[in-house]
């Protein structure tokens, strides 16, 4: 059963960069659109962008200028990075993967979130 | 970018009602619409998927409708464990989008 687990700094400064790492465990990072998605505390959730070993991506385009998306298949992982953040970077992020490969986004795995706060 | 709107943002209900959560697209999406189930500090639990394909392990009280701008997702008979807030999103676009979401609340 494939399991997503998200980590990296709790913390970040203003005006640093977030980097945070999804490890896939118990299936191929291959073959599939990997997202990332946020919520900030008390909100909604909103779409960060995809990434996939072909080194497609796509980006929302309201954080397009600031997002960097990679995979790395020899460690099953992709990656996010968030730079420039402020405290509206705030939130809980996910990554997900979608129900089958070639698709883009009806998310059935989920990592469990972690939260980044933006703090000086 | 194609807004979703979620209706009503918070909905009272007991245990053995019949809910439907409505979402409306600001234009059309087809049968691009996937419906989530959050718990606090969970992450969100995929329910439905293109409209009306009910996810493997959902109890089938899970229900979804809906083709081009306006979409439900009902629950036949609320059970204890369904108290919890509800996303719509929609695939259509490259840019996925989520509604702002209902709570259903005891």
């Amino acid at each position: 059963q494939v399991q997503l687990q998200e980590s990296g700094p709790g913390l970040v400064k203003p005006s640093e960069t977030l980097s945070l790492t999804c490890t896939v465990s118990g299936g191929s990072i291959r073959s599939f659109y990997w997202s990332w998605i946020r919520q900030p505390p008390g909100k909604g959730l909103e779409w960060i962008g995809y990434t996939h070993t072909s080194e497609t991506t796509n980006y929302n385009p309201s954080l397009k200028s600031r997002v960097t998306m990679s995979v790395d298949t020899s460690k099953n992982q992709f990656s996010l990075k968030v730079s420039s953040v402020t405290a509206a970077d705030t939130a809980v992020y996910y990554c997900a993967r979608p129900i089958s490969m070639g698709t883009f986004g009806a998310f059935d795995i989920w990592g469990q979130g972690t939260m980044v706060t933006v703090s000086s | 970018d194609i807004q979703m709107t979620q209706s009503p943002s918070s909905l009272s209900a007991s245990v053995g009602d019949r809910v439907t959560f409505t979402c409306r697209a600001s234009q059309r999406i087809s049968n691009s619409l996937n419906w989530y189930q959050q718990k606090p500090g969970k992450a969100p639990n995929l329910l439905i998927y293109a409209a009306s394909n009910l996810q493997g392990g959902v109890p089938s009280r899970f229900s979804g409708s809906g083709f081009g701008t306006d979409f439900t997702l009902t629950i036949s008979s609320l059970q204890p464990e369904d108290f919890a807030t509800y996303y719509c999103q929609q695939t259509y676009s490259t840019l996925f989008t989520f509604g702002q979401g209902t709570k259903l609340e005891t």
